[in-house]
C-alpha cells in the first residue's frame, strides 16, 4: 500500500540558512511526488512535482528536491531561507505509476518557521 | 482565469443544520475533488467526480452529498452537520493529460466551518 511520512512536523530556520523538510514515500513502484506549500489561511500552491523524468526537481522559489529511489525519499531543499517562506509544507504521492489515477496521499504537513 | 473558487470562506452552523460548499474552476478541468483538512492529518478525500455528472467516494464520504452537473461546479452539501465536520474544506481540479496521467490538483482557497 502507498503512503508518505513527513518526518518533521515543524522545522525552524534562520533567515539565510539551508531549509531541509524530509520526506519518505512507500509505493511499490514509482510514483508520482509533490510538494505543496500552504501559507497562513491559503490554499494549497504546488512547488515542484517528479513524474518519472529527471529525479532532481526544481521548484518555484528557489525550492528543489531528488527522487531517491534506493532511499524511498522526495527531501524538498532550498539553499537559503527568506522570511516569506514561512508555511507549512505537504508532501503528497499519488496512488498509481506515473499518476494514472487521480488519488493523492497526504503527508501530515512540516511547519516551516523561519527566524530573523 | 479565477481558478478554483469556493465560497462561503467561512461558516459557522448549528449541530443539525444543512449548507452547500460552493466549488466552481474556469479550466475547463474534467476532474474534481474535495478534500478536508484537519490538524495533523494532512489533506482526506471526501468525494470526487471525473465529470458532468458522475462522483464517487472517497476516503470520508460520510455525511457529506454531492453532485456535478455541469463541468464548472461541484457543490457539496453537508446534510444534518455535526461537531465531528468543523474543519476546513478544499475544493481542487486538474485534468488528465494526452499521455495518460493526471497533472497536477489545483486547489482553492479553502472554507472554514465550525459546526456547534
Amino acid at each position: 500500500a502507498q503512503s508518505v511520512t513527513q518526518l518533521d512536523s515543524h522545522v525552524s530556520v534562520s533567515e539565510g540558512t539551508p531549509v531541509l523538510l524530509r520526506c519518505n514515500y512507500s509505493s511499490s513502484y514509482s510514483p508520482s511526488l509533490f510538494w505543496y506549500v500552504q501559507h497562513p489561511n491559503k490554499g494549497l500552491q504546488l512547488l515542484l512535482k517528479y513524474t518519472s523524468a529527471a529525479t532532481l526537481v526544481k521548484g518555484i522559489n528557489g525550492f528543489e528536491a531528488e527522487f531517491k529511489k534506493s532511499e524511498t525519499s522526495f527531501h524538498l531543499t532550498k539553499p537559503s531561507a527568506h522570511m516569506s517562506d514561512a508555511a507549512e509544507y505537504f508532501c503528497v504521492v499519488s496512488l498509481s505509476r506515473g499518476g494514472a489515477t487521480n488519488k493523492l496521499i497526504f503527508g501530515t504537513g512540516t511547519l516551516l518557521a523561519v527566524q530573523p | 482565469n479565477a481558478g478554483v473558487t469556493q465560497t462561503p470562506k467561512f461558516q459557522v452552523l448549528k449541530t443539525g443544520q444543512s449548507m452547500t460548499l460552493q466549488c466552481a474552476q474556469d479550466m475547463n478541468h474534467e476532474y474534481m475533488s474535495w478534500y478536508r483538512q484537519d490538524p495533523g492529518m494532512g489533506l482526506r478525500l471526501i468525494h470526487y467526480s471525473v465529470g458532468a455528472g458522475i462522483t464517487d467516494q472517497g476516503e470520508v464520504p460520510n455525511g457529506y452529498n454531492v453532485s456535478r452537473s455541469t463541468t464548472e461546479d461541484f457543490p457539496l452539501r453537508l446534510l444534518s452537520a455535526a461537531p465531528s465536520q468543523t474543519s476546513v474544506y478544499f475544493c481542487a481540479s486538474n485534468y488528465r493529460t494526452s499521455g495518460g496521467y493526471y497533472n497536477e490538483q489545483f486547489f482553492g482557497p479553502g472554507t472554514r466551518l465550525t459546526v456547534l
